[in-house]
């Protein structure tokens, strides 16, 4: 069953702790995104990978950390430095960059207590 | 910079009517056009896709939507809206070249379709 899972579903954590979410792919795409989803803002990118050990940021990259070690996963940690980290965050993948359709996760909402 | 704009926040539309969902973008050169829909809860699902030749592009669950290079617009249509079809809808636009070719999307548009 191919596709893109992330985890957890739901994550708590205190301010000041760093946190990672999952991201892993079977669909043998070279291409993975990392969006951040806030109500009335729709999708903001953060950083995205064209292909394994190279990465690049995204519109709202900083508090954020990627690694692509692997073609199936690709990582994010929320560090401290984020200021508003509470929010929904989903990750997507894709054949290519350019034009291809991008295939996304079911997301993980992440509240910072 | 590309960017994609959704004028409405809301749209609402009685089960059995057309529906339309409006998108205008800014982008340099010819575009890459997409639709998305997202469930609450949920990650976004490809709609359609706009990548050149036929202005009328057709996708999943009946839904098409048509290119217009003069007004900038990809609106998104349904001949006959479900209930089932309420959900919010995503445009977004990427550039075919250029260094900065991934998608931006627009802010969304919620429809509700009513019984």
């Amino acid at each position: 069953d191919g596709g893109i899972t992330q985890s957890p579903k739901y994550l708590f954590r205190k301010e000041g702790q760093n946190v990672t979410l999952s991201c892993e792919q079977n669909l043998n795409h070279d291409a993975m995104y990392w969006y951040r989803q806030d109500p009335g803002q729709g999708l903001r990118l953060i950083y995205y990978s064209q292909i394994v050990n190279d990465f690049q940021k995204g519109d709202i990259a900083e508090g954020y950390s990627v690694s692509r070690e692997k073609k199936e996963s690709f990582p994010l940690t929320v560090t401290s430095a984020q200021k508003n980290p509470t929010a929904f965050y989903l990750c997507a993948s894709s054949r290519t960059v350019v034009g291809g359709e991008q295939f996304f996760g079911p997301g993980t909402r992440l509240t910072v207590l | 910079a590309q960017s994609v704009a959704q004028p409405e926040d809301q749209v609402n539309v009685a089960e059995g009517n057309p529906l339309t969902v409006k998108c205008t973008y800014s982008v340099s050169g010819n575009p890459y056009l997409f639709w998305y829909v997202q469930y609450p809860n949920r990650g976004l699902q490809f709609l359609l896709k706009y990548i050149t030749g036929d202005n009328l592009v057709k996708g999943s669950y009946g839904f098409e939507a048509e290119f217009n290079k003069s007004q900038t617009s990809f609106h998104l249509k349904k001949p006959s809206a479900l209930v089932s079809d309420s959900a919010l809808y995503f445009c977004a636009v990427s550039p075919r070249v250029g260094s900065a070719r991934q998608l931006t999307f627009g802010s969304g548009t919620q429809l509700t379709v009513l019984p």
